[in-house]
């Protein structure tokens, strides 16, 4: 069984950047997709991109595209999510997700295993 | 990109109660399709993956259907640890895709 923490919570200022950091134990990790996920204040559930790490291969929500950095570091089994010139939209919980990929795309599929959240506040 | 048209957006029931909630794709994803359950300052939880597959460990009151664009979750007797919020989740393409979630709440 796999468990994931996050990094702690963040309060940062309009324009800036953010790094949280996902780390997994009990289990292999360059076997799954780490995913991004957030969820903004009475909103639902978001899907950002996600990170491959045995080849790696990373895909990216298109609306983040330009913003978002996601990459993983197979020698500490911990994953990686940036994102940049944040705004109060971007004020939200952010999980990491790590769970199944298939298909000729090497696509993710399931969010099985989550981290307990990162909560980010956008403020000035 | 796949939109995921969920319904009701909220259900207010009682213990004992079947809950069904439907996922509308607005394009056919056979059966890639996932239910996660989401209580408040936790993290979601799969239910069931593959359209009807149910996780390891979940109770098999919970049921899932449908494939191509048409699914359904029920909840055949509500217990009380199951107030919460629900999602459908499609991976038939990307960008992966949420519906707008199902908040089932006491009656």
């Amino acid at each position: 069984q796999l468990q994931v923490v996050q990094s702690g919570s963040e309060v940062t200022k309009p324009g800036s950047s953010v790094r949280i950091s996902c780390t997994a134990s009990g289990n292999t990790f360059t076997n799954y997709a780490v995913n991004w996920v957030r969820q903004a204040p009475g909103q639902g559930l978001e899907w950002m991109g996600a990170v491959i790490p045995i080849f790696p291969l990373t895909r990216y929500e298109e609306s983040f595209k330009d913003r978002v950095l996601i990459h993983a570091d197979e020698s500490v089994n911990t994953a990686y999510m940036e994102l940049t010139d944040l705004t109060s939209e971007d004020t939200a919980i952010y999980f990491c997700a790590m769970g199944d990929w298939g298909g000729e795309m090497a696509m993710p599929t399931t969010f099985e295993f989550w981290g307990q959240g990162t909560v980010v506040s956008v403020t000035s | 990109d796949i939109q995921m048209t969920q319904s009701p957006s909220s259900h207010s029931a009682s213990v004992g109660d079947r809950v069904t909630i439907t996922c509308q794709a607005s394009q056919d994803i056979a059966k890639s399709l996932n239910w996660y359950q989401h209580k408040s300052f936790k993290a979601p939880k799969l239910l069931i993956r593959d359209a009807s597959r149910l996780d390891s460990g979940v109770p098999s009151r919970f049921r899932g259907g449908g494939s191509e664009t048409n699914f359904t979750f029920t909840i055949t007797s509500l217990q009380p640890e199951d107030f919460a919020t629900y999602y459908c989740q499609q991976y038939g393409a990307l960008p992966l895709t949420f519906g707008g979630g199902t908040k089932v709440d006491v009656k």
